[in-house]
This record gives structure tokens, sequence and C-alpha cells, in this order.
């Protein structure tokens, strides 16, 4: 059963970093392809960013002007989102997903708030 | 870029009325990446159909996926009182994808 745990949310101020972890199990996990997707409370889903099975490449949401980076560890099976310069319209839930070329299999999410 | 808009926004039905969703893509597009979601509140998102028209398993016979181009269809045959949430459509390549802003589904 594929599964993906994500860690790592919580509440951060304005400016400040956080990094989101996401554990995989269940799956080949160096030979897909991974994504973040987030979504502001009672707002639609946003797609964040990619990365390849081997990390060679990334692909980011224009919106996101470089404040964020996307990282894998293969032999630990986890993905990673580097978040800096945090905003508080960056608050939402965090999800950690598997990217299967057609759709997606989602984690569970983890909550980040950006308040002062 | 490619941008998805979805209608309506907001639908109420009976339980037994048919839904017909719309996803429609700003340019055209190979239905084989168009994927639909149900989401209820609290949860992740749910797989309902994969490559335009592909019911994943479990998902109930009610639910059906069309179309092609710009012009996309969920359509459910006979509504259940389980069937509230938003459904949003996305549309996946390997280095970007983008979703619709949902139609959120009432049942009266």
């Amino acid at each position: 059963e594929v599964q993906l745990v994500e860690s790592g949310g919580g509440l951060v101020q304005p400016g400040g970093s956080l990094r989101l972890s996401c554990t995989a199990s269940g799956f080949t996990f160096s030979i897909h392809w991974m994504t973040w997707v987030r979504q502001v409370p009672g707002k639609g889903l946003e797609w964040l960013a990619n990365i390849k099975g081997d990390g060679s490449e990334k692909y980011y949401v224009d919106s996101l002007n470089g404040r964020f980076t996307i990282s894998r560890d293969n032999v630990r099976n986890s993905l990673y989102l580097q978040m800096n310069s945090l905003r508080v319209e960056d608050t939402a839930v965090y999800y950690c997903a598997r990217d299967r070329g057609n759709h997606v299999d989602w984690g569970q999410g983890t909550l980040v708030t950006v308040s002062s | 870029e490619i941008v998805l808009t979805q209608s309506p926004g907001t639908v109420s039905l009976s339980p037994g009325e048919r839904a017909a969703l719309s996803c429609r893509a700003s340019q055209s597009f190979s239905s084989a990446y168009l994927a639909w979601y149900q989401q209820k509140p609290g949860q992740p998102p749910r797989l309902l159909i994969l490559g335009g028209s592909t019911r994943t398993p479990g998902v109930p016979a009610r639910f059906s996926g069309s179309g092609s181009g710009t012009d996309f269809t969920l359509t459910i045959s006979r509504l259940e009182p389980e069937d509230y949430g938003i459904y949003y459509c996305q549309m996946t390549g390997h280095s970007w994808s983008t979703f619709g802003p949902g139609t959120r589904v009432d049942i009266k």
C-alpha cells in the first residue's frame, strides 16, 4: 500500500523558513516523480513543484519566485520542501504526492501557518 | 500556461438527480492527462477518474468522465448522499500541472 506521510508543518513568523518532509513507503520511491501541492484553507488546490526520480529535473510554479526548493533523498525514501521568506499567504495545507504522469497519489497533508 | 475553468461553481441537487460538472481548458490537450478528484472536508482529494474517462478501482459506476480537446465533463448519473464535496479536475504533465478551481456539490 502506498503511504506518504508529511511532517514539519507548524507555526512560523512572516519572513521565516520551514522545511517540510515526506516519508514514502509501499513503492519504489527512486523511480517516481514526486510533487508538492498546497491548499489554502477553504480554497482550491495549487500545484507547487515536482522532481524527477533521480533528482535531475525540478519544476516549479512561476509564482513561487525562487522562495521554495524541492529535493529528495532516495536512500531515506524522503521528499522535502524548503520554504524561505514565508508570507502570510503561504498559510496552507501542504500535500506530498506521487506523480503518476496522469494523476497523483496523495498524502494526508501538513498544515503550515504563517503568522506573527 | 494552460488554465482550467470549472462550472458551475456550486450545484445543489437531490439524491437520484444527475450532475454534470464541466472542466474547460484554455488550450486543447489530450484527455490522457486529465484527472478528476473528489474532496471532502478535512481529507486529501480522492482520485475518481484518470485518463479522462477511466474510473479507478472502488469508484462507483455512477461516476463517468468524458470529453476531448478543451471540454471535459464529470457526470454523476444518480446522486447519492455521500457524493457531496468539491470536485477538481487536474491536467498533468511531468514538468507541470494545474488544477481547476473546483465545483462544490451539495446534496439537498
